[in-house]
């Protein structure tokens, strides 16, 4: 999984798996969080978000986890499509700023 | 689409060369920033525009200057650029603060030759 301002990783899935991307945030004082989906060439784009006083939220196919104990935000996607390939970030607001994760690759196998 | 309109989409220039980049917001927010986003690294917020005011500059150089008009518009004015510069630079806006919900356009490609 990513840490909000390290490395890119990857995931590679099969098209119709469910797909868990992770997120570690540091600043507990942190009470919003988001996830973005970026294309290539695109701008980055809003998915779904949560705020500190839940622990679970579902959209259309999306599902997002907070576990505040242990700072930790993931992202599932069910039935993976084509589609859903691209770059999946996580941002986090807090003291009146807000942190955006590098994110991780998601690549999606025919 | 996502109601933020950035142009142009791609834009190559020199080092001597001064250029603008337009955004274009078309969702009633009052609040505008600018990011620089270079690859595998996370998004590097530049300028924070509330209500036309500046309200952040995170230690941007001079080379870089954001104009404001109104709230719907925000530019972001370049000249003497280094090979660095070169990223992709996404502007998105808010409804107010910098901790509401923020709706990006599709960036401008620059490099810088």
């Amino acid at each position: 999984g990513e840490s909000v301002g390290l490395h890119l990783p990857t995931l590679s899935v099969q098209e119709g798996d469910n797909s868990i991307i992770n997120c570690a945030y540091s600043n507990s004082a942190s009470d919003y969080f988001i996830w973005y989906k970026q294309e290539s060439g695109k701008g980055p784009q809003f998915i779904i978000d949560i705020r500190s006083n839940m622990d679970k939220r579902q959209g259309q196919r999306v599902t997002v986890l907070l576990n505040k104990t242990v700072k930790h935000l993931s992202l599932q996607i069910a039935a993976t499509q084509p589609g859903d390939s691209a770059v999946y970030f996580c941002a986090e607001t807090g003291n009146n700023d807000m942190r955006f994760g590098a994110g991780t690759r998601l690549t999606v196998k025919p | 689409e996502t109601g933020v309109t950035q142009t142009p989409r791609h834009l190559v220039m020199g080092m001597t060369n001064k250029k603008s980049l337009k955004c274009e917001q078309h969702l009633g927010h009052n609040a505008m920033y600018w990011y620089k986003q270079s690859a595998k690294k996370p998004l590097e917020l530049m300028f924070v525009y509330n209500f036309k005011e500046q309200t952040e500059n995170n230690s941007v150089p001079s080379r870089f200057s954001p104009e404001c008009p109104n709230s719907s518009h925000l530019f972001l004015h370049l000249h003497t650029l280094q090979p660095e510069d070169s990223a992709l630079y996404l502007c998105a806006s808010s409804q107010d603060r910098v901790t509401d919900t923020q709706y990006f356009g599709p960036g401008t490609r620059l490099t810088v030759l």
